[in-house]
C-alpha cells in the first residue's frame, strides 16, 4: 500500500507560466511534508517543507500549500523557468519514526 | 565540499558476486540511509542507521546488510547480487534544515548505478 502519492507522472508547462504538483498521502500520522528536486545523475536536493500544523509555506518562487483534512499537498512554481525542469518528489516524514516516505516523482519540462 | 560521498559511481556484477557501496557524511548528522531507484518509482528504503551502533530494516532489506562503521560512515553490502538489485542506490544523511523550519531534511549522494548480468 503506497503512503505517499505522485498520480501525475509528467507535467509540462511554458516558461512564465505557474506548475503545479500534486501529492496525496494516507497516514495521518506524517507530521512534516517536504518536496525534492532531482537532476539526472545527481542525488536529490531538498526544496521546500511544510509542518502539517501549518496550511502554508513560501520561499521565493516556490510555494506549497498543505490541506490536511483532504490528504493533499501541492506546490507551487511561479513563474515557472527552464532550471525548474527537473523530477520533483513528495516525500513524508513521521518524525517520531524517523523515516521518510517517498512518492513516484513527477517530471516537470519547462518549455521556453 | 560538504556533503555525502558515495563510491563507487558505476559499478556492473555478474549474478552471485558480491559487492560493498561506501558512504560518508561530514556534516555530524546522527542518522544515515540507504535507498533504491528503479526507473518511474520513487525512493524505497533498504536500511537506516538511526545513530552509530544502531542499524534497523526498511522497507524492501531482503539481500542486503549494512553496517554503521562510525558516525561519518554507512556501507551496504550485497552478498549475492541478483539481477533484481539492478537500480541506482543513494545513500543520505538526516539533519535539521534552517531552524525557521525545523524540517527534518535528507542530504543525498549523487548515487551509484549498478548492473547485475
Amino acid at each position: 500500500d503506497q503512503q505517499v502519492k505522485q498520480n501525475s507522472p509528467s507535467l509540462s508547462v511554458q516558461e512564465g507560466r505557474i506548475s503545479i504538483l500534486n501529492c496525496d498521502y494516507t497516514n495521518s500520522m506524517f507530521d512534516y511534508f517536504l518536496w525534492y528536486k532531482k537532476y539526472p545523475a545527481e542525488g536529490p536536493t531538498f526544496l521546500i517543507s511544510i509542518s502539517s500544523i501549518k496550511d502554508k509555506n513560501e520561499d521565493g518562487r516556490f510555494t506549497v500549500f498543505l490541506n490536511k483534512s483532504a490528504k493533499h499537498l501541492s506546490l507551487h512554481i511561479v513563474p515557472s523557468q527552464p532550471g525548474d525542469s527537473a523530477v520533483y518528489f513528495c516525500a513524508a516524514l513521521w518524525t517520531n519514526a524517523g523515516k521518510s516516505t517517498f512518492g513516484d516523482g513527477t517530471t516537470l519540462t519547462v518549455k521556453p | 565540499n560538504a556533503g555525502v560521498t558515495q563510491t563507487p559511481k558505476f559499478q556492473v556484477l555478474k549474478t552471485g558476486q558480491s559487492m560493498t557501496l561506501q558512504c560518508a557524511q561530514d556534516m555530524n548528522h546522527n542518522s544515515m540511509y540507504w535507498y533504491r531507484q528503479d526507473p518511474g518509482m520513487g525512493l524505497r528504503l533498504i536500511y537506516y542507521s538511526a545513530s552509530e551502533g544502531t542499524t534497523d530494516k526498511g522497507e524492501v532489506p531482503n539481500g542486503y546488510n549494512v553496517s554503521r562503521l562510525n558516525k561519518r560512515e554507512f556501507s551496504l553490502r550485497l552478498e549475492s547480487a541478483a539481477p533484481s538489485q539492478t537500480s541506482v542506490y543513494f545513500c543520505a544523511s538526516r539533519g535539521l534544515a534552517g531552524a525557521s523550519s525545523g524540517a527534518n531534511v535528507l542530504t543525498f549522494g549523487a548515487g551509484s548505478r549498478l548492473t547485475v548480468l
